[in-house]
């Protein structure tokens, strides 16, 4: 079974709309880890925004806001007033199992393409 | 401060060649991870380091892919022999650890195997 699921393999925006980037995870673990990470055409991959699974409120980061519901097992990315270099890839990314231990797994969804129109 | 550096950036080879990728990682960074990226597709962890301990290698296809990390700092990855569905981008990536330590990752190692 899929630990991470990115539903969207591709997205079309228009400029300055706002656009959630669906993710839903799994797992058994009480303690758990977060991320969103964007990866542009260049390759380098560039983190976002980190979400706790303890933490109470949604993670934000200037224009990239976490809607983390944690009953549903779902931790979308929110990113506001889309601009032209948001275009790139997108991975949801999970980290479970206990820090510095073997079982501490980071496991990345397949991603979400988003394209940003003009 | 220095990120992640990788080299080399691209590598063509002919398949049953051996090949060799290096990482730096940021300096402090307790934690590496060489990750396999297929085009299109998320990164796949083939091994985490603690240091100078390999932790987790269960994804490392260990007949032809080895690594080492030689006083808990640089570390290669090596295939040998390298098939043609070894072609993808490797990527190293290292952190301080912990639940909200995030990884930083180099740009990676495309690698073309003909």
């Amino acid at each position: 079974a899929q630990k991470i699921t990115q539903t969207q393999p591709g997205m079309f925006v228009q400029e300055k709309e706002a656009v959630t980037l669906d993710c839903t995870y799994d797992t058994s673990d009480p303690s758990y880890g977060l991320f969103w990470y964007k990866q542009p055409s260049s390759g380098e991959m560039i983190f976002l925004i980190y979400q706790g699974s303890y933490d109470q409120q949604n993670a934000t980061e200037g224009r990239y806001s976490l809607n983390f519901q944690k009953a549903r097992k779902s931790a979308n990315l929110v990113i506001s007033a889309s601009q032209l270099g948001d275009s790139a890839m997108y991975f949801c990314a999970m980290r479970e199992g206990r820090p510095l231990n073997r079982d501490d797994k980071i496991i990345f969804g397949k991603g979400t393409r988003l394209h940003i129109l003009p | 401060e220095a990120g992640v550096v990788q080299s080399p950036r691209y590598k063509i080879i002919e398949k049953k060649q051996p090949v060799a990728f290096w990482c730096n990682p940021i300096s402090g960074h307790n934690t590496l991870y060489w990750y396999l990226q297929n085009l299109g597709q998320g990164p796949e962890l083939l091994i985490r380091y603690e240091n100078e301990e390999a932790v987790d290698d269960s994804q490392l296809p260990k007949d032809r892919f080895s690594a080492e990390r030689l006083k808990g700092v640089d570390s290669t990855l090596k295939i040998q022999p390298a098939e043609l569905g070894d072609s993808a981008v490797y990527l190293c990536a290292s952190s301080l650890g912990g639940y909200t330590g995030e990884l930083f990752f180099g740009e990676g190692s495309r690698l073309t195997v003909l």
